[in-house]
């Protein structure tokens, strides 16, 4: 079974500052690995997603994430946090090769921008 | 072109009660999903449909919730004899496809409060 657990339910950043959100997940097959964005009373956008191939995967909005496999981590990161990256984040993953791409989520975490 | 909808936005129904659930998926998408978003918590698989395909219902919590889906088209989600811990957002989303890893697109939910 494939589990996410993102480290701190709520983060505070400075506007300007690093945002950087922590997901490590546990699946028993290569991984397929979401960042999703949901802004208050609206539904999850897709930020980013790794399946194969590099990496280093870059998204919208200047959102970043890596993927460790020796860590098994997916973090996010954004350089230069903007008052309107405030909302939730939840990483997720799906098993490579498994019908229907059911997607297991993180508990999210809750991002706060101070001006 | 238009986006998943949902309907109701908002319901608030009597512990006991059924409650219906509507969910339009984006045209042409042929996988449909149903989670559950708990207040505070990531979300949860429900069920999930692909085409004329026999729907995925490893998720749902007990046999009080049912789902349809007529082709690929409109789904419904219903719960029978509500309960209070059956309080939640319910969000749909819909994909082009199954077997590349497509991007899930996620309606904005339906508050489900049981008092």
């Amino acid at each position: 079974a494939q589990s996410v657990t993102q480290l701190g339910s709520h983060v505070s950043v400075s506007e300007g500052a690093l945002v950087l959100l922590r997901c490590n997940y546990s699946s028993s097959v290569p991984p397929y690995l979401f960042w999703y964005v949901q802004y208050p009373n609206q539904g999850l956008q897709l930020l980013l997603k790794y399946t194969t191939g590099a990496t280093l995967v870059k998204g919208i909005n200047g959102f970043e994430a890596e993927f460790k496999k020796s860590e098994t981590s997916f973090h996010l990161t954004k350089p230069s946090a903007h008052m309107s990256d405030a909302a939730e984040y939840f990483c997720a993953v799906s098993e490579s090769g498994a019908a229907g791409n059911k997607l297991t989520f993180g508990g999210g975490t809750r991002v706060l921008v101070k001006p | 072109g238009a986006g998943v909808s949902q309907s109701p936005s908002n319901k608030v129904t009597e512990k006991g009660k059924d409650v219906e659930l509507r969910c339009d998926p984006i045209s042409g998408h042929t996988a449909l999903y149903w989670y559950r978003q708990r207040l505070g918590q990531g979300l949860e698989f429900l069920i999930y449909f692909q085409g004329n395909s026999a729907p995925d219902k490893s998720g749902l919590p007990s046999d009080r919730f049912s789902a349809e889906r007529t082709g690929e088209s409109v789904s419904t989600l219903t719960i029978q004899r509500t309960q209070q811990e059956d309080s939640a957002v319910y969000l749909c989303a819909s994909s082009l496809a199954m077997g590349l890893v497509s991007e899930q697109y996620f309606g904005p939910g339906t508050r489900l409060t049981v008092t």
